[in-house]
């Protein structure tokens, strides 16, 4: 799986919107974009993928540059519960091979001020 | 909504003792997998399962390690001979299909203790 890059840290305040970034300049083309949290003493939980458009759910909204170096998730009103390590995640399109694994990075630990 | 159950929640062990952990995978779900995730650091990939057999194990699954299928529900990892470097968070996680577009659902994980 390609490389992503993400802050170590960032902070916010709740019911504020946090843009959490990430960075993967070396995508390929059939690479989807998977972001998963890890809530304390939780396992990791899926948030939202997308491959080139920008993607909404009821979690979050992932907005993908044009060139698809970059990525950011969106959390349009942050609550305590978003308190978490946020992981992004390249993914190839074709299955099989080492398509099996998610490879996690150290992720981006979001603080959420009361 | 579904969710993919482990149990026990934590266990604690001797070192040289063999420990069994379990998993329920979500009920339609086709693909399994073992995580784990040392205290402090990331979470790491162990070993994926399909169609009663391993599809991709890391360097970490070495022989002491194995999985199981062993009936149409639970999804087992045991560690024959537990080492002390063993003591982790293991997380199962499960998903309908495989690809640059599936989802993985984790489990709540088990904390293995080795003492």
């Amino acid at each position: 799986d390609a490389k992503t890059t993400q802050p170590n840290s960032m902070e916010s305040n709740e019911e504020e919107p946090v843009h959490l970034p990430c960075n993967h300049s070396t995508i390929s083309g059939t690479d989807y974009i998977h972001w998963y949290r890890q809530l304390p003493s939780q396992g990791p939980e899926y948030v939202i993928h997308g491959l080139t458009s920008n993607v909404n759910n009821r979690m979050a909204s992932l907005a993908i540059a044009e060139d698809r170096k970059s990525s950011t998730l969106i959390l349009h009103r942050a609550t305590l519960r978003d308190a978490a390590v946020y992981y992004c995640i390249l993914r190839d399109l074709n299955s099989g091979g080492s398509n099996y694994k998610l490879t996690f990075g150290k992720g981006t630990l979001l603080t959420v001020n009361p | 909504e579904p969710e993919v159950t482990q149990t026990p929640s934590h266990q604690v062990t001797q070192m040289g003792q063999e420990v069994i952990l379990r998993c329920v995978p979500i009920s339609n779900h086709l693909y399994f997998y073992w995580y784990r995730q040392i205290l402090g650091q990331k979470v790491e990939f162990l070993v994926s399962f399909y169609n009663n057999e391993i599809s991709e194990k890391s360097e970490i699954f070495d022989d002491q390690f194995s999985v199981e299928r062993p009936d149409g529900s639970n999804f087992t990892l045991k560690i024959r001979s537990t080492k002390l470097e063993d003591s982790a968070m293991y997380f199962c996680a499960s998903s309908a299909n495989r690809g640059g577009w599936d989802i993985q659902y984790f489990g709540a994980g088990t904390r293995l203790s080795v003492l």
